[in-house]
């Protein structure tokens, strides 16, 4: 069975500092696709990133980063110098070849105090 | 904006009644997702159309049907509704609903059942 799991419930950051979300996607398939989204207080879900299971290169864009580890079946995602309107729920959710529908973990509450 | 139109925004109603949600996907995707997020279950997939056809199906209750027209626009309809039924409805469009595409979600349709 597969298992995504946010275990970060809330996180608080003060403005400028770095935050990284943290999650674990658990699964015996071998290739899967890992994708975070956002959801800002008005409501809707913006795509963030995608990963591939078959490449574990660290990517880095503007203030973003993401970290993924096959071994330990963990994808985490920073945001390098935080700010305000990146408070938001931020989710992470697996795809896979079987199963072609996001599989939304439970969420991580950011908040960026200014 | 995500170029995925979703109407209408808020819709309240009573138990019992029927609603129909409707979704206009991003110019030349041919795949809608649809989801559902409450409180206490989280973001749950529901079924997916690709090209007028269902493809994949989740957690769908029998009340709840959908559809993708010809001009690959879907309706999500709801009947017999229950208190339970409250929610954020979203959709998603995917360009070929393959695991590796993005899914790019509309701004929801919000439904309180009274």
């Amino acid at each position: 069975a597969q298992k995504v799991t946010q275990a970060q419930t809330e996180i608080s950051v003060v403005e400028k500092e770095d935050v990284t979300l943290d999650c674990v996607y658990e699964t015996r398939d071998t290739t899967y696709y890992l994708f975070w989204y956002k959801q800002p207080p008005s409501g809707e879900l913006v795509f963030l990133i995608r990963r591939n299971s078959f490449d574990e290169q660290n990517e880095i864009s503007g203030r973003y980063s993401w970290n993924f580890q096959k071994s330990t079946s963990s994808f985490n995602f920073t945001i390098t110098a935080s700010q305000v309107v990146d408070s938001a729920v931020y989710f992470c959710a697996p795809t896979r070849e079987s199963a072609r529908q996001l599989t939304f973990g439970s969420g991580t509450q950011l908040t960026v105090l200014p | 904006d995500s170029g995925v139109t979703q109407t209408p925004k808020h819709l309240i109603t009573a138990t019992g009644q029927r609603v129909t949600l409707r979704c206009s996907p991003r110019s030349g995707d041919l795949s809608v997702y649809w989801y559902q997020q409450s409180l206490d279950q989280g973001l749950q997939f529901l079924i997916q159309y690709y090209n007028g056809e269902e493809r994949a199906k989740g957690n769908i209750l029998e009340r709840f049907s959908a559809q993708q027209f010809p001009d690959l626009h879907s309706e999500l309809n709801l009947s017999s509704l229950e208190l339970g039924d409250s929610a954020l409805y979203f959709c998603a469009s995917s360009s070929s609903g393959r695991e590796y595409n993005e899914q790019f979600f509309g701004p929801g349709t919000r439904l309180t059942v009274l």
